[in-house]
């Protein structure tokens, strides 16, 4: 089976802007999950979805936003972008179920100037 | 809040011996556990799990043990080789969903 798959790899914002990001789950996972990765902080959950539901959220103000389709593709928006928002952004996906192993993208390095 | 700790930024160890991975957390809600190898530029790759019902799991030279009473957990690679250096996470999660916990990593280095 395909990984995780996710787009784009590599960008580069402005202050204020917004930005979205795709990810691709491995087929037949219906669960995505999003991370930030920073130096500082590690991995911190954004938010999880199941079937085109959010059904958890971490603790990140409501600039960031993301949804899922029937396909289970999932995407995140961060609205208002600002310079602590540039990180890598993971995207893991899961097979049904409780709580499972989680499959990562390779990421998108989003940097914030 | 820090529900799951490293404490161990870095570990070096000696081709062929064995790596000793430590990782705390806080929550006794927490009762799936994982463990991630990360090298640069990648995502992390899925090592090994436990979940509470049980206290030890292997998987070729990876075994991770869980001290519930203790709320700890530690991941064994025996015998370490080069091509293990890498950062490894663990993370935890409670029984509602996909929302994990994630250690801020132990960069670990095998001696050649």
């Amino acid at each position: 089976k395909a990984g995780v798959t996710q787009t784009p790899r590599y960008l580069i914002k402005t202050r204020g802007q917004q930005v979205t990001l795709s990810c691709s789950p491995i087929s037949g996972h219906r669960s995505v999950s999003w991370y930030q990765q920073t130096p500082g902080q590690g991995l911190q959950f954004l938010f999880e979805y199941f079937s085109e539901t959010q059904r958890n959220k971490g603790n990140f103000p409501g600039r960031f936003s993301g949804r899922q389709f029937s396909n289970s593709r999932s995407e995140m928006n961060v609205s208002t972008l600002e310079l602590g928002d540039s990180a890598l952004y993971l995207c893991a996906s899961s097979p049904d179920g409780p709580p499972r192993e989680q499959y990562f993208g390779p990421g998108t390095r989003l940097t914030v100037t | 809040d820090q529900q799951v700790k490293q404490n161990s930024p870095s570990l070096s160890v000696q081709e062929g011996r064995i790596s000793i991975l430590n990782c705390d957390y806080t929550n006794s809600m927490f009762d799936y556990f994982l463990w991630y190898k990360k090298y640069p530029a990648e995502g992390p790759t899925f090592l090994i799990s436990i979940s509470s019902i049980k206290d030890k799991n292997e998987d070729g030279r990876f075994t991770v043990f869980l001290n519930k009473s203790a709320k700890h957990l530690s991941l064994h690679i025996v015998p370490s080789q080069p091509g293990d250096s890498a950062v490894y996470f663990c993370a935890a999660s409670g029984y509602t969903g996909n929302q994990f916990y994630f250690g801020t990593g132990t960069s670990l280095t095998v001696i050649p």
